[in-house]
C-alpha cells in the first residue's frame, strides 16, 4: 500500500522568510503524480503544486517550489518570502495513474500545520 | 460558479438519525470522490465513482452508501449516524482522460462539517 509521510506536524517561519516542508512517500509503482495542497482556516482544499514522477525538473509556482527526488521518494516544498496568506494546513499528496487511463484517488499525508509570525 | 458544491455545509444531528450530503459539479469531469477528514484533519478516501460506476470502495462501515446518478453529481447517505461519523466531508471531482489539461488534480469542494450528538 502507499504510505506519505509528512514528519513535522507543525512549522513556524517568519514573515518574508523561507521555509520547507518535508513529504517522503513509499511506492512501487512508476508513474505517479505528487501534490502539495493547501487548507487555509476556511477548510478549502486548494492546489498549491503538482509534479510528475517521469519529469526530472522540479515544479515552481511562484513563490512554491518542490524539490523532487525520486530516487529517495522524497518530494519537499519551499515556500519563499513567506506571507501571512500562507498560514494553513500543508497536506502532500500521492496519486498513481494507469496507463489505461484509470487512476487511484489520492492518498494524503497527515499534514503540516504552518505558522507564519509577522 | 463553484466547481465541486456540497450541500448542506454545515449538519447537526442526533445519534442514529439518517442524513444526506449531497454533491454536484459543473466540470464535466468523468470522476467523483468522497474524502472523510477527521478531528485530527486526516483526510481519507471513502469511495470514488467514474462515469456512474463504483471504482473505488474503501474500508467503511455498510451505513454509508454513496448513489450517483449521473456523472455530475455524488451524493452520500448514513444510516444510523454515530458520534464517530463526526467529522468534515469532502466531495472531489477529476477529469483522467489523457490529453486533459491537468491530469491527476482533484478539485474538492468545500466541505460539510457533520457533528453527531
Amino acid at each position: 500500500a502507499q504510505t506519505v509521510t509528512q514528519s513535522q506536524p507543525e512549522m513556524s517561519v517568519q514573515e518574508a522568510e523561507t521555509v520547507t516542508l518535508s513529504c517522503t512517500y513509499d511506492t512501487s509503482e512508476s508513474d505517479y503524480y505528487l501534490f502539495w495542497y493547501k487548507q487555509p482556516p476556511s477548510r478549502q482544499m486548494i492546489l498549491v503544486i503538482r509534479q510528475e514522477a517521469y519529469k526530472q525538473q522540479n515544479a515552481t509556482e511562484n513563490r512554491f517550489s518542490v524539490n523532487f527526488q525520486k530516487a529517495a521518494k522524497s518530494f519537499s516544498l519551499k515556500i519563499s518570502d513567506s506571507q501571512l496568506g500562507d498560514a494553513a494546513m500543508y497536506f502532500c499528496a500521492y496519486r498513481v495513474m494507469y496507463s489505461g487511463g484509470g487512476a487511484d484517488g489520492l492518498t494524503f499525508g497527515k499534514g503540516t500545520h504552518l505558522i507564519i509570525q509577522p | 460558479d463553484t466547481a465541486v458544491s456540497q450541500t448542506p455545509k454545515y449538519l447537526v444531528t442526533q445519534m442514529g438519525n439518517d442524513k444526506s450530503i449531497k454533491c454536484e459539479q459543473n466540470l464535466g469531469h468523468d470522476t467523483m470522490y468522497w474524502y472523510k477528514q477527521d478531528s485530527k484533519k486526516f483526510l481519507k478516501i471513502m469511495f470514488s465513482y467514474n462515469n456512474k460506476e463504483l471504482i473505488i470502495n474503501e474500508t467503511v462501515p455498510n451505513r454509508f452508501s454513496p448513489k450517483s446518478p449521473d456523472k455530475a453529481h455524488l451524493n452520500l447517505h448514513i444510516n444510523s449516524l454515530e458520534l464517530g461519523d463526526s467529522a468534515v466531508y469532502f466531495c472531489a471531482s477529476s477529469q483522467d482522460v489523457s490529453g486533459s489539461s491537468l491530469p491527476g488534480e482533484l478539485f474538492f469542494g468545500e466541505g460539510s462539517r457533520l457533528t453527531v450528538l
